[in-house]
């Protein structure tokens, strides 16, 4: 079974701090997304990561892919309200018994008060 | 806008008694996935259609089918919904099985068992 273990699994914080959330792994995976999830509705892709060493920014929050492909983190400048949401982190892998599947990490509450 | 529908949003049902989900996509994806979320978890995938293909997880109760009549449609049968079924079902869409392909989610149907 190839875990994704995502952490923190709560984070509470205030306008304008800034945040990050891991996922790590010792499998390697051929991809790694980031979706965030408001109640009610159901998960939106944030941004795919496929190279190690990768960065990629969205705005405010700027993803990482671990060079060896087994870990990522997404960190957040100056959190806003607005950012308030479940994140989830998923891997992709190439072949196997996981092929098309992803395997999401257990997600990250994430409350910003104003 | 091409999307994932997923009806009713919200479906009440009686412990033993068989409900349908339905989902259907116009963004003409060969896979379809059923995932069950439960309170603010990571969702868990029950199968899965690759085109006709199903492919059913390990774990997946019995209690759960699944049907894909055409490439835009899929359904979630609960044969005997127990208490411990009671969650927010999502479904979602993805091009093809390549591990560096997103998924595409609906809103999802939270169902509940009375």
């Amino acid at each position: 079974t190839q875990l994704l273990e995502q952490s923190p699994q709560f984070l509470s914080i205030q306008e304008g701090e800034n945040l990050t959330v891991y996922c790590n792994s010792s499998s390697v995976f051929s991809s790694l997304q980031w979706y965030r999830q408001e109640p009610g509705e159901g998960p939106v892709l944030l941004v795919t990561v496929v190279t190690g060493g990768e960065v990629k920014k969205l705005k405010r929050l700027t993803f990482q892919f671990g060079d060896a492909r087994k870990d990522s983190s997404l960190h957040i400048t100056a959190a806003q309200p607005g950012d308030t949401g479940l994140y989830l982190c998923a891997g992709g892998r190439d072949g196997g018994t996981s092929y098309g599947k992803l395997t999401f990490g257990q997600g990250t509450i994430l409350t910003v008060h104003p | 806008d091409a999307m994932v529908i997923q009806n009713p949003r919200y479906q009440v049902t009686q412990f033993g008694k068989p409900v349908t989900l339905s989902c259907s996509q116009t963004l003409n994806h060969n896979v379809m996935y059923w995932y069950q979320q439960k309170s603010s978890q990571a969702p868990k995938l029950l199968f899965h259609y690759y085109d006709k293909d199903f492919n059913n997880e390990a774990d997946t109760p019995d209690n759960f089918q699944s049907r894909r009549p055409n490439t835009s449609f899929c359904f979630l049968d609960i044969r005997s919904p127990g208490l411990g079924d009671a969650a927010m079902y999502l479904c979602a869409t993805s091009r093809d099985r390549h591990p560096n392909q997103p998924q595409h989610f609906g809103d999802g149907t939270r169902l509940s068992i009375l």
